[in-house]
């Protein structure tokens, strides 16, 4: 079974400072997608990376692919308490299953 | 236009009762998914369709019967409610099963088993 281990499972913090959400594994993995989750809804798809050493960036956000492609990270710059969700990452396989990380709740105080 | 719809939004039930759950994705997607959440927010994959044929069933309890009348529904039949059957349960759908794993998540059905 492909394990994906999120870190820290839970982070509070104010209104711009920054963080930074792990997600290991020891597993390899094709591809690997960020997700957040709002309470009540459904994960939203953040971000895809593919190829080893991946950096992309989203405004504030940035992410990261290990070079071996088993782990990833997620760095918010100055954060907001619209950032507040659950972070879920998410490792693929080509055998069309995605195994999803226990989660980070991240939570921003105004 | 909602992308992946589900129906119904909050389902409760009694214990033993059959339930159904609806999923409909209008992104023309090939593949589509349900997975259970608990109430520890891990999300577990259940089943996965692609093109309306079944391609990923993990350990779920026969109970569970999805149903895929075209591509674009995937339903949930659930037997003899459990009180572990109490979960959120997601629908998701993406373009094609093999690459990139994007996928586009339902709002969820919370599912209260009493």
């Amino acid at each position: 079974t492909q394990l994906l281990e999120q870190s820290p499972q839970f982070l509070s913090i104010q209104e711009g400072e920054n963080l930074t959400v792990y997600c290991n594994s020891s597993s390899v993995f094709s591809s690997l997608q960020w997700y957040r989750q709002e309470p009540g809804e459904g994960p939203v798809l953040l971000v895809t990376v593919v190829t080893g050493g991946e950096v992309k960036k989203l405004k504030r956000l940035t992410f990261q692919f290990g070079d071996a492609r088993k782990d990833s990270s997620l760095h918010i710059t100055a954060a907001q308490p619209g950032d507040t969700g659950l972070y879920l990452c998410a490792g693929g396989t080509n055998a069309g299953k995605s195994t999803f990380g226990d989660g980070t709740t991240l939570t921003v105080k105004p | 236009d909602t992308a992946v719809s589900q129906t119904p939004k909050y389902l409760v039930t009694q214990m033993g009762n059959d339930k159904s759950i609806k999923c409909e994705q209008n992104l023309g997607h090939d593949t589509m998914y349900w997975y259970k959440q608990d109430s520890k927010k891990f999300l577990k994959i259940m089943f996965s369709y692609n093109n309306k044929e079944l391609i990923i069933n993990e350990t779920v309890p026969n109970r569970f019967s999805p149903k895929s009348p075209d591509k674009a529904h995937l339903n949930l039949h659930i037997n003899s409610l459990e009180l572990g059957d109490s979960a959120v349960y997601f629908c998701a759908s993406s373009q094609e099963w093999s690459v990139a794993h994007e996928q586009f998540f339902g709002p969820g059905t919370r599912l209260t088993v009493l």
